[in-house]
């Protein structure tokens, strides 16, 4: 997991709240993802960023932003947190090196009471 | 609808024996196969891949195996170590989807001493 850096790796919420997690890659790839995983569940992609400056949707967007301001970062914003959002968060990079390979960060657990 | 599959929650072995992990997907437009394994607490670790135009991908003790027509794939580990213990995800993707994976539920592993 080495070059893909989430903070905070903890927090707690409370309902309404807002927070910023933060996403920093030092291996220069381009494409950068935020997933979620809660338990059973496999990890869902939230958004993903394919260059410096353009974002899209993933599967479960709702209630979240993004912000890609270079090629390094790529933050993940929740507005107005609800429980729902209780989960851990897995912010990836892509590397087009041998192969196409995804490479994550350590996670961020996130509870929202 | 859950496009790929990991029917196994869990699964137990010796140490030294084979341990075979399985994963079905439903979407004909996937055309890369990765296996991931995560230890509690920390980000998903990249195993090992396979391009739908290959059949078999090996790396030293972990081989993947497609089979196109059936869409399924498995990870073989030989021989089992205790250290291998940890929930494998499999995971999709193809290229026209900037990479975007699709993942299944996971399987828990447990290699008994």
């Amino acid at each position: 997991n080495a070059g893909v850096t989430q903070t905070p790796k903890f927090q707690v919420l409370k309902t309404g709240q807002s927070m910023t997690l933060q996403c920093a890659q030092d291996m220069n790839h381009n494409s950068m993802y935020w997933y979620r995983q809660d338990p059973g569940m496999g990890l869902r992609l939230i958004y993903y960023s394919a260059s410096e400056g353009t974002t899209d949707k993933g599967e479960v967007p709702n209630g979240y932003n993004v912000s890609r301001l270079n090629k390094r970062e790529f933050s993940l914003r929740l507005e107005s947190a609800a429980p729902s959002q209780t989960s851990v968060y897995f912010c990836a990079t892509l590397s087009t090196g041998r192969g196409n390979t995804i490479y994550f960060g350590e996670g961020s657990w996130l509870t929202v009471v | 609808d859950q496009q790929v599959k990991q029917n196994s929650p869990s699964l137990s072995v010796q140490e030294g024996r084979i341990s075979i992990l399985n994963c079905d997907y439903t979407n004909s437009m996937f055309d890369y196969f990765l296996w991931y394994k995560k230890y509690p607490a920390e980000g998903p670790t990249f195993l090992i891949s396979i391009s739908s135009i290959k059949d078999k991908n090996e790396d030293g003790r972990f081989t993947v195996f497609l089979n196109k027509s059936a869409k399924h794939l498995s990870l073989h580990i030989v021989p089992s170590q205790p250290g291998d213990s940890a929930v494998y995800f499999c995971a999709a993707s193809w290229e026209g989807s900037n990479y975007k994976l699709t993942f299944g539920k996971g399987t828990l592993l447990t290699v008994n001493p």
